[in-house]
Order: C-alpha cells, then sequence, then structure tokens
C-alpha cells in the first residue's frame, strides 16, 4: 500500500494568512493526487485533482503542486470559510489511500 | 449535476453483516467509477470499496475477506456488504463518485451525505 503522511497536522492562523500544507507519499505517485476539504458533520468537498487542477467552482485562491512524492497545498488569503481538515489522497494505484490530515484552525 | 443518497441501518449487531445502499440521481449512471469510503469517529477517511462502469471491482485489503460491492445500473445504485462486524466497523460512511476516466477513477467528486452505522449489542 501507498503510505501518506501529511504536515503539519494541525496549524492556526488568521483569516488573510497564506497556509501551505505538505503531503508525501511513500513512493511515486506521478501526479495522481487529490484534495479534500471536510468540515465538521459533513462530506469531503473536492478541491484539486492531478496535484494541480482545480476542480470547477472551487475559489482559485486554493492551489495544488507536485509530482512524484511530494506534494503541496496553498490558500493564498485564508478566508474564514476555510476553516476545516484537508486531506490529500492518492489514486495511482489501488487501495487508494488518504493522508492523515491537517486541521486549520483560527488562531 | 449528480446526487448521491447514501442508505441503510444506522445499527448493526456484533457478528452480522452491515449493507448500505447509495442511489444516484442526476446524470448518467454508468459511465462512472463508484467507490465506499468510511471514517470512524474522530478519524481520517479510509477507502474500502470500489466498482467500475464494467463490474471490476477492488477493495481494501484490510477488509477484503469481509467486503462485496454490487452495481444495479438499471435502478441507479450501488451497494455495500461488510461481513462479521466489529465496533471497530463503527464509522461514517460514504458513497461517493469518480471520474469518467480510467485515471480520473479515485478522484471523488461527488459524495453521499454519510451514513453513521453503529456496531453495537
Amino acid at each position: 500500500d501507498i503510505q501518506m503522511t501529511q504536515s503539519p497536522s494541525s496549524l492556526s492562523a488568521s483569516v488573510g494568512d497564506r497556509v501551505t500544507i505538505t503531503c508525501r507519499a511513500s513512493q511515486d505517485v506521478i501526479t495522481r493526487l487529490a484534495w479534500y476539504q471536510q468540515k465538521p458533520g459533513k462530506a469531503p468537498k473536492f478541491l484539486i485533482y492531478g496535484a494541480s487542477s482545480l476542480q470547477s467552482g472551487v475559489p482559485s485562491r486554493f492551489s495544488g503542486s507536485g509530482s512524484g512524492t511530494d506534494f503541496t497545498l496553498t490558500i493564498s488569503s485564508l478566508q474564514p470559510e476555510d476553516f476545516a481538515t484537508y486531506y490529500c489522497q492518492q489514486s495511482y494505484s489501488f487501495p487508494f489511500t488518504f493522508g492523515p490530515g491537517t486541521k486549520v484552525d483560527i488562531k | 449535476q449528480v446526487l448521491l443518497q447514501d442508505s441503510g441501518p444506522r445499527l448493526v449487531q456484533p457478528s452480522e453483516t452491515l449493507s448500505l445502499t447509495c442511489t444516484v440521481s442526476g446524470r448518467s449512471f454508468s459511465l462512472y467509477h463508484w467507490s465506499w469510503i468510511r471514517q470512524a469517529p474522530g478519524k481520517g477517511l479510509e477507502w474500502i470499496a470500489y466498482i467500475s462502469d464494467s463490474g471490476i471491482t477492488e477493495y481494501n485489503p484490510s477488509l477484503n475477506s469481509r467486503l462485496t460491492i454490487s452495481v444495479d445500473s438499471s435502478k441507479r445504485l450501488f451497494s455495500l456488504k461488510l461481513s462479521s462486524v466489529t465496533p471497530a466497523d463503527t464509522a461514517v460512511y460514504y458513497c461517493a463518485k469518480g471520474g469518467v476516466s480510467h485515471y480520473a477513477r479515485g478522484y471523488f467528486d461527488h459524495w453521499g451525505q454519510g451514513i453513521l452505522v453503529t456496531v453495537s449489542s
């Protein structure tokens, strides 16, 4: 199985801050990497696929980059609705695996 | 727009079989790939099963021997069975839609609302 790790596990930030979350895969997943946002009691929301392609309807302040084993999710200017937990996920091979999540909360 | 509605019992007895259904409305059903994903209380996301538009299945090896996923395209639904459940299977179970192409099968762009299934006597 491909193991996914994320850092940090949590962070505190203010509205307007630039936030970067890192995801690492235990082996090469090329660009088969997605990012999701989850708020308490809700289903995850699909943000980014192919490591850097923004899903339709997702604000442009979200961006993704990386390939191989190292990836990042960046929120250029944090908004109040962005406080949530973020997960990366590889879709390169079965079993699909998620990172443990990064919780972004208010400083 | 595609809408997924997961349904099933919310309480299952230990050692019994958990059965869930996801009904899909909206755009074409048979073009897509479908998965089940679960989340134990306070924990992260765990992918557990997949079925393709042609009926090919894949399972999480950690649960493989206990899982069955199936699809009924005529009724626009897919289902999950997890046998011999224990309290460790208590989780919110989500059905999810993957993309059309092979490479997008693991990009979950639409999710059901989730159903909390508790395994307890």
